[in-house]
């Protein structure tokens, strides 16, 4: 079964600060994304990392997918309170259709 | 707005009623799925349609849960004899799988229903 573990599972922090916050399985996923979800509201998409070793950027977020294409993090640079929320990442395997969630990080950035 | 859709937003019932809830997908998305989600959860995957055929059933979805997608389109969850656990945030996502290389399966979510049963 494949699983993916994220941490840390909360995280409070001061608005300026940097963050990075991790995703972790001990299987290959042939792709992994990143949702951010609001309370009351569906997930919605930020990234896609497909490529061992790729790194992408969105503003002041920067993924980075492993080497191994078996684990993930998700750096934060300068946070804001407009980052608050659940960050959830999820991986679609090689040969399955579906794909797998982690249990997310619940950021709050205190003004 | 052409983002996926879900009715209702919100959903009290008493236990033992049943409720039935409809996801609109974004409409050149072949693949639609179902999720739930309780607090402190990532989601859980319940099922997913390819065009009108129901592909896969997750172990989560006991008898009492039915789901149809009659024409490819929108789809429907429904919920038998509801029990106070199956309280939780049904979550509907659409995509269009990529396949090749670099397979992926991004997956565009509605703003789910969330459902109490007392």
């Amino acid at each position: 079964t494949q699983l993916l573990e994220q941490s840390p599972q909360f995280l409070s922090i001061q608005e300026g600060e940097n963050l990075t916050v991790y995703c972790n399985s001990s299987s290959v996923f042939s792709s992994l994304q990143w949702y951010r979800q609001e309370p009351g509201e569906g997930p919605v998409l930020l990234v896609t990392v497909v490529t061992g070793g790729e790194v992408k950027k969105l503003k002041r977020l920067t993924f980075q997918f492993g080497d191994a294409r078996k684990d993930s993090s998700l750096h934060i640079t300068a946070a804001q309170p407009g980052d608050t929320g659940l960050y959830l990442c999820a991986g679609a395997g090689n040969r399955d259709d579906k794909i797998i969630f982690g249990k997310g990080t619940r950021l709050h950035i205190l003004p | 707005d052409t983002g996926v859709s879900q009715d209702p937003r919100h959903k009290i019932t008493k236990r033992g009623q049943n409720v039935t809830f409809r996801c609109d997908p974004i409409s050149e998305h072949n693949r639609l799925y179902w999720y739930r989600q309780t607090l402190g959860q990532g989601p859980e995957f319940l099922t997913y349609f390819q065009n009108e055929a129901q592909l896969e059933k997750s172990r989560l979805l006991s008898d009492r849960f039915s789901a149809e997608r009659p024409k490819g389109s929108f789809s429907t969850l429904e919920i038998q004899r509801t029990e106070q656990g199956d309280s939780a945030m049904y979550l509907c996502a659409s995509s269009f799988p990529l396949r090749g290389a670099n397979f992926r399966d991004e997956q565009f979510f509605g703003p789910g229903t969330r459902l109490t049963v007392l």
